[in-house]
């Protein structure tokens, strides 16, 4: 079946730690994006991705960081430099014309140990 | 700044019931609107999206967009229990590239 998979469901991360989690798609959608939601707010961007090989940053970026060498994958690392990385992290994906719906991967919670 | 506003609830509204759920937006520039729904615990999933200025209607679901007035709502027609969710309001703004700004999201509570 086509779907945007994020992996893992939940993820635990210790203090100075780089942590990574996983986006694929096999939608053959061009665009990806990647967005933090926190408790009784609304997501926020953190990276996006138009084509391979080319993102931009969101209005939240700092802290993180991405890479698109495929089309089908579009993974997330929070670093060390994130702060309060507690949060549901939610993948998200776009085929062709920018006013086209965003689909959303089930999502990772991630969490401090 | 652009913003999208919604009224973060909870909206009850009783089974049977029409749940009306409303949305504004500060760029006049948006081209694209959607809802999103919203399980606790679960990712956002799309219910409907509207372009252009009227009704737009689904099954049970009708978006409803005022570009005017920067306002754009959902009508849930005899709401059921399964519909108590977060309901998430986004907008596409004016030479985005397709990014969206997502509303708080209001959360629809429907009592048998």
């Amino acid at each position: 079946d086509g779907g945007i998979t994020q992996s893992p469901k939940y993820l635990f991360r210790k203090e100075g730690q780089n942590v990574t989690l996983s986006c694929e798609q096999n939608l053959n959608h061009d665009a990806m994006y990647w967005y933090r939601q926190d408790p009784g707010q609304g997501l926020r961007l953190i990276y996006y991705s138009q084509i391979v090989n080319d993102f931009q940053k969101g209005d939240i970026a700092e802290g993180y960081s991405v890479s698109r060498e495929k089309k089908e994958s579009f993974p997330l690392t929070v670093t060390s430099a994130q702060k309060n990385p507690t949060a549901f992290y939610l993948c998200a994906s776009r085929r062709g014309h920018i006013n086209q719906p965003q689909h959303f991967g089930d999502g990772t919670r991630l969490s401090i140990l | 700044q652009k913003e999208v506003e919604q009224n973060s609830g909870p909206l009850s509204v009783p089974e049977g019931a029409i749940a009306s759920l409303n949305c504004t937006y500060s760029d006049r520039g948006s081209q694209s609107f959607f809802w999103y729904r919203q399980y606790s615990g679960k990712s956002p999933e799309l219910i409907m999206f509207i372009y252009s200025n009227g009704d737009k209607e689904d099954g049970r679901f009708t978006a409803q967009l005022n570009k005017a007035s920067q306002y754009v709502s959902l009508l849930i027609r005899d709401s059921q229990p399964s519909d108590s969710a977060t309901y998430l309001c986004a907008v596409g703004y004016g030479g985005s590239q397709g990014n969206l700004i997502f509303g708080k999201g209001t959360k629809l509570s429907v009592k048998p």
